[in-house]
């Protein structure tokens, strides 16, 4: 069975920081996805990952792929509080549109 | 486009009466998943459906949730009797099998079961 794991699961940070975000997963798969979710919303595709050592940046976000560790992260580069929202990283599982989400996390960026 | 559109937005209910919660998926989107979200649980897949035949409806956690597409442009997820514990936000979400395959979601259902 497929799971995917998040860290970490909450995360207050200062304008202007740096952080990243984890995302584990536990079978062999080659895509991967980023969503955000502002409170109250639905949620919002940021990243496509499709391959080993793929990364994509936009804006203030960078996210990478290592198929071989099973691990992705998303790179959060001088935060400001316009990116306050949950992140949700997805695994497509067995290449057959059957999407696997992690718990999110909740992320708040502080004055 | 008008992207994923789910109807209600909001459904308040009590125990025991039937729901029925809508989506129409993007226009050429053959893939369209339905999803819970709590904050017990997250997001789980409930079904998911493929040229309007389901796939794998494992998520589905009891007979009392049934879903259905008649057509391309149309699915319904009903709850037959509802309970408590039936209360969260539903999404639907559709995309489209190619090179890069990406979800859209719809704005969701909050569903109340008092």
């Amino acid at each position: 069975e497929l799971k995917v794991e998040q860290n970490p699961l909450f995360l207050s940070m200062q304008e202007g920081k740096n952080y990243t975000i984890y995302c584990n997963y536990s079978t062999t798969s080659d895509r991967l996805y980023w969503y955000r979710q502002d409170p109250g919303k639905s949620l919002e595709s940021l990243f496509v990952l499709l391959s080993n050592g793929a990364v994509k940046q936009e804006g203030r976000l960078m996210a990478s792929l290592d198929t071989k560790a099973r691990l992705s992260t998303l790179h959060i580069t001088a935060a400001v509080h316009d990116l306050s929202a949950t992140y949700f990283c997805a695994v497509d599982r067995n290449y057959g549109q059957n999407f696997v989400f992690g718990p999110g996390t909740r992320l708040s960026v502080l004055p | 486009d008008a992207g994923v559109i789910q109807s209600p937005r909001h459904e308040v209910t009590e125990m025991g009466q039937e729901v029925t919660l809508r989506c129409k998926p993007i226009s050429g989107h053959d893939y369209l998943f339905w999803y819970r979200q709590t904050m017990m649980r997250g997001l789980e897949l409930l079904i998911y459906f493929n040229n309007n035949v389901p796939i794998d409806d494992s998520g589905m956690p009891e007979d009392r949730f049934s879903a259905k597409m008649p057509n391309a442009s149309f699915s319904t997820l009903k709850i037959q009797p509802s309970e408590p514990r039936d209360s969260a936000v539903y999404f639907c979400a559709s995309s489209l099998e190619g090179a890069v395959e990406k979800l859209f979601f719809g704005s969701g259902t909050q569903l109340s079961v008092l």
